[in-house]
């Protein structure tokens, strides 16, 4: 069975600051893929990052970054200096086939700028 | 040129009825889903469609059925339409998931309102 947990179900900050989102994921497979997906108030979901579970690397994208942590089974994501049109629904998602062979989904982070 | 688009983007029914909700992607993946978000925003797996194989998510009743005419469209008919059958419905397709799944690309979504 896997599963993806966001323990945060809802941040607010106020514009600048830094904010960093949460994710646990549980898997048996020794390969995966990890998933972060932003869903603003449009409704539309908008791929940002997706990453192996062979790649620990972190990966930084403009103000978006993102620590992956085996050990933990972590892939937080960090925004810095957030602004506005951050604010949106965060979901990590995991995938490791079987079953139906879509993405798992965590229950997403509610993250709201404050200007 | 939108990647995957989804038709009608909102749709009001009856209980009882059946409806359809159709999907197309010009991408060139060759695998399909349909993904259910509930009233909490919960994200879930409910088909996935590859090379005319169809793996169904154990928890989706067989009131609904995909249909795919060819590579590039999985639509959705929905039979007897039950009032918790209202969440929003999203279309996705991705590379092929036996290999490395690239981002899944996702439609923008039919909110489906059952009265």
């Amino acid at each position: 069975a896997q599963k993806v947990t966001q323990a945060q179900t809802e941040i607010s900050v106020v514009e600048k600051e830094d904010v960093t989102l949460d994710c646990v994921y549980e898997t048996r497979d020794t390969t995966y893929y990890l998933f972060w997906y932003k869903q603003p108030p449009s409704g539309e979901l908008v791929f940002l990052i997706r990453r192996n579970s062979f790649d620990e690397q972190n990966e930084i994208s403009g103000r978006y970054s993102w620590n992956f942590q085996k050990s933990t089974s972590s892939f937080n994501f960090t925004i810095t200096a957030s602004q506005v049109v951050d604010s949106a629904v965060y979901f990590c998602a995991l995938y490791s086939g079987g079953g139906a062979d879509g993405l798992t989904f965590g229950k997403g982070t509610h993250l709201i700028i404050q200007p | 040129d939108t990647a995957v688009s989804q038709t009608p983007k909102y749709l009001v029914t009856q209980m009882g009825n059946d409806k359809s909700i159709k999907c197309e992607q010009n991408l060139g993946h060759d695998t399909m889903y349909w993904y259910k978000q509930d009233s909490k925003k919960f994200l879930k797996i409910m088909f996935s469609y590859n090379n005319k194989e169809l793996i169904i998510n154990e928890t989706v009743p067989n009131r609904f059925s995909p249909k795919s005419p060819d590579k590039a469209h999985l639509n959705l008919h929905i039979n007897s339409l039950e009032l918790g059958d209202s969440a929003v419905y999203f279309c996705a397709s991705s590379q092929s998931p036996g290999a490395a799944p690239t981002e899944a690309f996702f439609g923008q979504g039919t909110r489906l309102t059952v009265v």
